[in-house]
This record gives structure tokens, sequence and C-alpha cells, in this order.
């Protein structure tokens, strides 16, 4: 158990709603990284926050937002959802800044299915 | 766009079998390269994070090599059991930016 918690496990849902995942880091950890694993793709990076400010953006689509609130849990919100989100996203923790040789601890993910 | 390729994209061995895979990625602006060991139905888990050239790390029957002039690293298993069974992902860094990951390989160890 890595101490990163993730809900739901899993979400099924139709094209064009929208849907919020949740996330909590490990105690005292101040970055979380949200990815997003689909079919015969490896982990992409979205969208990194460190203490409740925007860290890094990766290819994130403008239909996806995030937010890090003041107690460090993170959301992700996905609207507009199309056949091509549904995917497994991992949100994930480390102490620091996101430098280098900061160590990320992987959350369980969620399941997104869009039918 | 940065690159990171892993070879093989699987590998089936028996048990006892040593293994080894294989992580390329540039060798310019290399900051740090991250190994993870992914089971099934769990999340990814670090196993080393490697940022000088000639590196090795080790951990039980795992080891990495790295190679930062050349751009790549080895992965090593001695003799392997089921329950190394996973796929290992390797992720690349280049300083302040996001970690890039490659797509693994899916070792299966067989008993």
């Amino acid at each position: 158990d890595s101490g990163v918690t993730q809900t739901p496990k899993h979400l099924i849902t139709a094209t064009g709603q929208r849907v919020t995942l949740r996330c909590s880091p490990r105690s005292g950890d101040l970055s979380v990284y949200w990815y997003q694993q689909s079919l015969d793709q490896g982990l992409q990076f979205l969208i990194q926050y460190y203490n409740g400010e925007e860290r890094a953006k990766g290819n994130i689509l403008e239909r996806f937002s995030a937010q890090q609130f003041p107690d460090l849990h993170s959301e992700l919100n996905l609207s507009s959802l199309e056949l091509g989100d549904s995917a497994l996203y991992f949100c994930a923790s480390s102490e620091a800044g996101g430098g280098s040789t900061d160590t990320q601890y992987f959350g369980p993910g969620t399941r997104l299915t869009v039918l | 766009i940065l690159n990171v390729e892993q070879s093989p994209q699987s590998l089936h061995v028996q048990e006892g079998d040593s293994t080894n895979f294989t992580c390329s990625f540039p060798s310019s602006n290399f900051y740090a390269l991250h190994w993870y060991r992914w089971e099934t139905a769990k999340s990814p888990e670090a196993l080393f994070v490697m940022t000088l050239n000639g590196d090795e790390k080790k951990k039980g029957r795992i080891s990495a090599t790295l190679n930062t002039k050349e751009g790549y690293s080895y992965l090593y298993i001695k003799g392997s059991q089921p329950e190394d069974s996973a796929t290992y992902l390797c992720a690349f860094n280049s300083g302040n930016t996001p970690l890039v990951f490659g797509k693994g390989t899916r070792l299966s160890v067989i008993a």
C-alpha cells in the first residue's frame, strides 16, 4: 500500500457526461500528479500540482481540469467525455516539487469507461 | 518530444532463469532514470532512481545499470520467480520536467 488513495475505483458513464476523480496523497507529500494509461500507451503525464499551485502541465485536454485543495487532496475533472477518454487514471504523490530524483508513489487508479 | 523506449515489449521465462531488459532514453539533458515495477491489479511501485553514469543499484535479486552517455539502462533479474511477474517501467527525467515513461516490459515467469 503506497499511502495514496483514489476514488472511485471504477466509473462507468456515457459520452458527453462529466466526472470527477479524487486523490489523496501520502501524508506529508506536497505534490500530486495525474496520469492517463490508455490501451497500448505508456503512462501519459497530465498535470502536476505542488502545494496547491499548478507546477507542470502535460498533454492535458482542454476538457480536463484539475485542482489541489488546501488539505492537499486533488481532483481531476473530465468533461464532455468521449469514448477515447476510457482509460486508467492514476494519481501519484511525492514529497517535494518534482525534482529529478523525487520518487512518485502511485495510487491504485480509477478505471473510467465511457459508453 | 522526449522518447523512452523499452524492449522487449514482453518476455516469458522459466522459473529460475535470469533475464534482463532495456530502457533507451535521450542521452542529452539527462538528470535521472527511474525504474518502477507494476503488478497486475496493483499500482506502480518504485524500484530505483539512478542519476550517475555507471551507476548500479541492487534490490534483492533485481539490479539495474545506467549508461547516460549512450542513453540506456538495463534491468536484471537473477533467478526469476513467479512473483517477479509484472510490467517493469522506466521513466526519464531531464531536469524540472515531468517524468516520461516508457511503455514497459511485461515479464511472465512460468513455474
